[in-house]
């Protein structure tokens, strides 16, 4: 399974784009890179999923290299309510399975 | 997107007790439905899965006599975790996907917070 890399903790002013990165050098080339974030003491909430094109939806925006290594979940316009653990999952070609690393700790910021 | 649900929300029970978890997907059918748990300040740890209308496809260390899985319906998975003791205690999460393929992303439940005292 393809590993990711995620800083541990993060902070952001509210207003401001928060970036939040993942590395995923050894993804391989059918593998979809999605993006979950849980909010504390609640399930975890989709965000995106991507494979090699940029994808945008209401929520947030996902930047993928194009060698596919690395990606960016963008939150355009950050509120206090975004302050949750995100993570970035590469989803193994022939699973279902989704395999949680231990995320960034996004704390949004008055 | 898709509402998944899960009774109880808090459960305290004694040890050596079993509880039984649910997991419903309210508004789409679900042909895969998983089971996680997480410990405080920990990352979401994949016990199991499992498939409408077959045995649950246990994750490597997670004991299958202890954690009985049954998804009897396209909406409805329940966990049962049997003779609890109080290192069962934790937040248990299910999610559920309808459909094949990496297109369809999972939803998750609200979690079930289980303390055996």
């Amino acid at each position: 399974d393809a590993k990711t890399t995620q800083p541990t903790s993060m902070d952001c002013a509210e207003g401001r784009a928060a970036n939040l990165p993942c590395n995923h050098s050894t993804i391989s080339g059918n593998e979809y890179v999605y993006w979950y974030r849980q909010i504390h003491s609640q399930g975890p909430q989709y965000i995106i999923h991507g494979l090699k094109n940029n994808e945008t939806n209401e929520m947030a925006s996902l930047i993928i290299t194009e060698d596919r290594k690395s990606s960016t979940l963008i939150l355009p316009h950050a509120t206090l309510r975004d302050t949750a653990v995100y993570y970035c999952i590469v989803r193994p070609l022939n699973t279902d399975k989704l395999i949680f690393g231990t995320g960034t700790r996004l704390q949004v910021f008055p | 997107g898709a509402v998944v649900s899960q009774h109880p929300s808090r459960v305290i029970c004694k040890s050596g007790t079993s509880v039984k978890i649910e997991c419903r997907s309210l508004d789409f059918q679900a042909t895969t439905m998983f089971w996680y748990r997480q410990f405080p300040k920990k990352s979401l740890m994949l016990m199991a899965t499992s498939n409408e209308g077959s045995k649950a496809t246990y994750e490597q260390g997670v004991e299958k006599d202890k954690f009985l899985i049954n998804h009897a319906s396209l909406t409805l998975s329940t966990l049962t975790v049997t003779s609890a003791h109080p290192e069962d205690s934790s937040f248990y999460i299910c999610s559920a996907r309808s459909g094949r393929g990496s297109y369809n992303e999972q939803f998750f439940g609200p979690g079930t917070r289980l303390t055996v005292l």
